[in-house]
Order: structure tokens, then sequence, then C-alpha cells
């Protein structure tokens, strides 16, 4: 079957430890993108990423790393230096980032708390 | 960025009713996507618009990209107990940025 997979699904890290979730995608898509949720909110873009070794900033960089070493990988690192880092975490691809092919297609979600 | 804004942000209504929720944005968007949210989940696509005026059904809903391309609605017919849960709209314009609403939280009453 066809998809994006995160893991964990739960993740729990105490204040100054940096974090790693995983989003890995099987649907052959160029482009790859991180989101954060917050209650009451609408989702905002965290990094995205076009093609494999390239990645741009989004809305709220600020905290976060990524890499893509590989078309079906785009981890996110939540660093120390992410002020609220307590949030429900989505990735999301698509064919493209062109908006012609942006049809987006989210994985199930990681839920991050920090203690 | 500037998010869309998105109403209602909430809705209480009786199992077998049908729904109406908009999003409406300042900026001109060339693709307008409606999501559904489970919660805990990620959110599903429901239905993707390409052009000003159309109208798409997928079932019982019904989505429309407005004339302006600065709004989109969607519409739910004979609502069910399953329908429950957020849905998002979110448009995209030329330099391929997508924006998001708030959603709308959806409870449907047996």
């Amino acid at each position: 079957d066809g998809g994006i997979t995160q893991s964990p699904k739960y993740l729990f890290r105490k204040e100054g430890q940096n974090v790693t979730l995983s989003c890995e995608q099987n649907l052959n898509h160029d482009a790859m993108y991180w989101y954060r949720q917050d209650p009451g909110q609408g989702l905002r873009l965290i990094y995205y990423s076009q093609i494999v070794n390239d990645f741009q900033k989004g809305d709220i960089a600020e905290g976060y790393s990524v890499s893509r070493e590989k078309k079906e990988s785009f981890p996110l690192t939540v660093t120390s230096a992410q002020k609220n880092p307590t949030a429900f975490y989505l990735c999301a691809s698509s064919t493209s980032s062109h908006w012609e092919l942006n049809e987006q297609f989210f994985g199930p979600g990681t839920r991050l708390t920090v203690l | 960025g500037q998010q869309l804004n998105q109403s209602p942000q909430s809705m209480f209504i009786q199992e077998g009713e049908d729904v109406s929720m908009n999003c409406t944005s300042s900026s001109i968007f060339n693709t307008w996507l409606w999501y559904k949210q489970d919660p805990g989940e990620g959110p599903v696509l429901l239905i993707a618009l390409y052009k000003a005026g159309e109208l798409t059904s997928n079932g019982r809903l019904t989505a429309q990209f407005g004339i302006t391309r600065k709004d989109s609605f969607l519409n739910i017919s004979a609502s069910i107990p399953s329908d429950v849960g957020i849905y998002f709209c979110a448009g995209h314009s030329n330099n391929n940025d997508m924006r998001f609403g708030a959603g709308t939280r959806l409870t449907v009453k047996p």
C-alpha cells in the first residue's frame, strides 16, 4: 500500500533535548512538507523540500531543522532552541510543489509533548 | 504568512441536516483543496478544485471554487454521524505557497 508514515505517534521529551520525528513516503512524490498544528489554528509550514538535497524554510522554521538525503524520507529535528515545541506535527507529500500538482497527502501525525 | 479565513468555527447539527462552510482570502488562489481531519489523525483530502467557478462533488460533498478566485465553499448534504470531524480549506497560489484555514469543527447529533 502506498502512503506516508510518521513515527512515533506520541513523543515525550524533556526540556533542552533535541528530538527527531520521522516521515517516510512510498508514493514517489518529489515534494515533502512539515507542518505544525496547534489547537484552533490552521496548519503552519515549518519546512518544505521540492527535491532531494534541497529544502526551504517555511513560516515558522526557527528552532527546527530538516534533511532530505533520500526522496522517500524527510526527518524533522525539533531542537532545544524551539521555545514552544509541544504540538501536533504533520508531514505531507505531493507530486510537485507546483500549484498544478500540489494535492498534498498527509501522514497520521506525531504528537510531541515537552515535559 | 496570512492564513485563510474559514467560517464557521464550529457547527452543531442534527443528523440528516445539510451543512455549509466557506473560506475567504484577500489573495487570489489557483487551487482550492478541502480536507477532513479526525481527532489525532492527519487530514484526508476530500475535494480539489482547479478552475474559477468549478463545482465538484464527491458523494454527499460538493465544493465550489469562487468566481473571484478568493473564496471556496463546501457543502455536505444529509449529514451522518461519521461526518464528525474538523474540515480544513487550503488555497494554493502561483508562488507555490499553500495556506490553510483554521478549520470548521462539525458535530452531528444522532
